[in-house]
């Protein structure tokens, strides 16, 4: 079994600020993690994936993610927050290295961007 | 770079009607894939497929949904008798394997 918790359902940051949006994840295999970007009407986007390469991955758009087995979590992070950044963001957790395995969504996070 | 597509973008219909929502894998693509998400809430997972067979599916894919892929290329998600609550936005998502899922654009349901 597997499941995501997302810390934060709203996250408010200036423009040009750093971005954080949490991410917890449990699972009883070894796990791929996603990151995946949905703006308002529009489908998923993959932002980034942890599939037990690197631990710290880089994602587009400048996003990157750190996966801690330790502390279980997969945490999103950008240095500096644009305007077009502004979307809902959901962190996914799926069984790694297994070809048909479904994947299983956090609630997400809200990320509005200040002026 | 080739993308999924899924037809049509919006569906409005009667409660108890037939609907047939339908997805255009990546051709090199073996692992298709039907989410939803009900407004405001998490995508939920609904059926695997592979092989011309579900893999796995959820509580929520009861008797009244079925998936096949007629032709060789389209996939589609059908419900018989559509309930109120069977409003969502609709994704299909096609793997070749190993974890990546390419979602399409969704095909939002209003059932009324």
């Amino acid at each position: 079994a597997q499941s995501v918790t997302q810390l934060d359902s709203h996250v408010s940051v200036s423009e040009g600020t750093p971005v954080l949006l949490r991410c917890n994840y449990s699972s009883s295999y070894s796990p791929s993690l996603f990151w995946y970007v949905q703006h308002p009407n529009k489908g998923l986007q993959l932002l980034l994936k942890y599939t037990s390469a690197a631990t710290l991955v880089k994602g587009i758009n400048g996003f990157e993610a750190e996966f801690k087995k330790s502390e279980t979590s997969f945490h999103l992070t950008k240095p500096s927050a644009h305007m077009s950044d502004a979307a809902e963001y959901f962190c996914v957790v799926t069984r790694a290295n297994f070809g048909n395995e479904k994947l299983t969504f956090g609630t997400g996070t809200r990320l509005t961007i200040i002026p | 770079e080739p993308e999924v597509t899924q037809t049509p973008s919006h569906q409005v219909t009667q409660m108890g009607q037939e609907v047939i929502l339908r997805c255009v894998p990546i051709s090199n693509h073996l692992y298709f894939y039907w989410y939803r998400q009900i407004l405001g809430q998490k995508v939920e997972f609904l059926v695997s497929f592979y092989n011309n067979e579900i893999s796995e599916k959820s509580e929520i894919f009861d008797d009244q949904f079925s998936v096949e892929r007629p032709d060789g290329s389209n996939f589609t998600l059908k419900i018989r008798s559509t309930k109120l609550e069977d409003s969502a936005m609709y994704f299909c998502a096609t793997s070749r394997g190993y974890n990546e899922q390419f979602f399409g654009p969704g095909t939002r349901l209003t059932v009324l």
